[in-house]
């Protein structure tokens, strides 16, 4: 069955620093993957998907991810890290089969330190 | 576009009360998602129906859940009897055509069942 693992519960950075979030899947074919951020005491806002193509996706609020098959992982990343980025972010993947519905990860708190 | 509305935003019950969740999607989108987030369980897909079709309905727990979609502008999930395991927030969700499109999400209801 497929699923989603999202190793860190939580990642504090600082401001201006880095940032990559762990995503790894178990699917047999090739993947449709996202990445959904939800905001304290919101719903979620999709940053960005991949369905084929380049491999590396460009999403909004300056975050992009990698697919990468042989590590079966799409990472998040953002080059520098802003404190309106503090928020709890989901991967997901397609399901496949007749429903084709998203199966999301636990999730991955962000605190940004000043 | 008001985005997917949701009613109500909180809602305090008794175990055993009868419990209506409210949601008006986006005009256009066809595509209506039920999620229910916990600490323990995450963010889990309870429902979805494509034009007013209940698709997927493996996530309802159990018959105590019950969800309509009547028309395209309005959706329920119902839960009869409440019970305190029920406590989540409930995420409506909406889209054009399908789940791997983008979800747009409404800001939940939270339901605690004393």
């Amino acid at each position: 069955a497929q699923s989603v693992t999202q190793p860190d519960i939580h990642i504090t950075v600082s401001e201006g620093a880095s940032l990559e979030l762990r995503c790894n899947y178990s699917y047999g074919a090739t993947p449709y993957l996202f990445w959904y951020v939800q905001s304290p005491g919101q719903g979620l806002q999709l940053l960005l998907k991949y369905f084929s193509g380049d491999t590396l996706v460009q999403g909004i609020k300056g975050f992009e991810a990698e697919f990468k098959r042989s590590q079966s992982s799409f990472n998040l990343r953002k080059p520098s890290v802003h404190w309106s980025d503090a928020a709890e972010y989901f991967c997901a993947v397609g399901a496949g089969g007749a429903t084709n519905k998203l199966i999301f990860g636990t999730g991955t708190l962000l605190a940004v330190q000043p | 576009d008001a985005g997917v509305i949701q009613s109500p935003r909180h809602e305090v019950t008794e175990m055993g009360q009868e419990v209506t969740l409210r949601c008006k999607p986006i005009s256009g989108h066809n595509s209506l998602f039920w999620y229910r987030q916990t600490m323990m369980r995450g963010l889990e897909l309870l429902i979805y129906f494509n034009n007013n079709v209940p698709i997927d309905d493996s996530g309802m727990p159990e018959d105590r859940f019950s969800a309509k979609m009547p028309n395209a502008s309005f959706s329920t999930l119902k839960i009869q009897p409440s019970e305190p395991r029920d406590s989540a927030v409930y995420f409506c969700a909406t889209s054009r055509d399908g789940p791997y499109n983008e979800q747009f999400f409404g800001p939940g209801t939270r339901l605690t069942v004393l």
